[in-house]
């Protein structure tokens, strides 16, 4: 079984300062893979960054960049410059290679960008 | 490509009644997945088709629920005999597999319908 734990139930950044949103995993399986997506308050869950267990670099999309860290079993998403537009729900999850995208996900995140 | 698209956005019923949530995936989309998203929670895995066939069920897919996809492109999701503890977001996902690894496995969600049963 996996898990995804997300111990920041709620996170306040500067606009313009960079932010690190915290994401453990448990997993025995040697091949997963590892996604942060972001919900506002409309609803829908949009992707952001996503990583293979086997990648050698650390993915980055953009303002978005995922620390991996696969002996601790963390998967931090590190966001730069934050904007007001970022203020949103952020879940972590991850799904095992083979299982056809069957994802699990953390608790969340809830980020508000300030002035 | 208008993305993935869900109807009713919300809906209220009684416990007892019958309610039916459709998605309308991207239409390349091969697979499509259903989750569920109660308050406070991230989404958890009910079920998903590839083309038209349904390959795998949670077991939080009780037998009140049932998901087709005929011809493999809009897909149902029925709840029947609704229950207070079935309110919650229902979102529906798709994905294009034969993309690779990171583009088979990127979910495309819709904004979900919102179920509550009084």
């Amino acid at each position: 079984a996996q898990k995804i734990t997300q111990t920041q139930p709620g996170m306040f950044v500067q606009e313009k300062e960079a932010v690190t949103l915290d994401c453990t995993y448990d997993t025995s399986d040697p091949s997963y893979g590892l996604f942060w997506y972001k919900q506002p308050s409309s609803g829908e869950m949009i992707f952001l960054i996503y990583q293979g267990s086997y990648d050698q670099q650390n993915a980055t999309e953009g303002r978005y960049s995922l620390n991996f860290q696969k002996a601790r079993k963390s998967a931090n998403l590190v966001i730069s410059a934050s904007q007001l537009g970022d203020s949103a729900m952020y879940f972590c999850a991850m799904f095992r290679t083979g299982t056809a995208s069957k994802l699990t996900f953390g608790t969340g995140t809830r980020l508000q960008v300030t002035l | 490509d208008t993305g993935v698209s869900q109807d009713p956005r919300h809906k209220i019923t009684k416990r007892g009644q019958n309610v039916t949530f459709r998605c309308d995936p991207i239409s390349e989309h091969n697979r499509l997945y259903w989750y569920r998203q109660t308050l406070g929670q991230g989404p958890e895995f009910l079920t998903y088709f590839q083309n038209e066939a349904q390959l795998e069920k949670s077991r939080l897919l009780s037998d009140r629920f049932s998901a087709e996809r005929p011809k493999g492109s809009f897909s149902t999701l029925e709840i029947q005999r609704t229950e207070q503890g079935d309110s919650a977001m229902y979102l529906c996902a798709s994905s294009l597999l034969g993309q690779g690894a990171r583009g088979a496995n990127v979910l495309t969600f819709g904004a979900g319908s919102r179920l509550t049963v009084l």
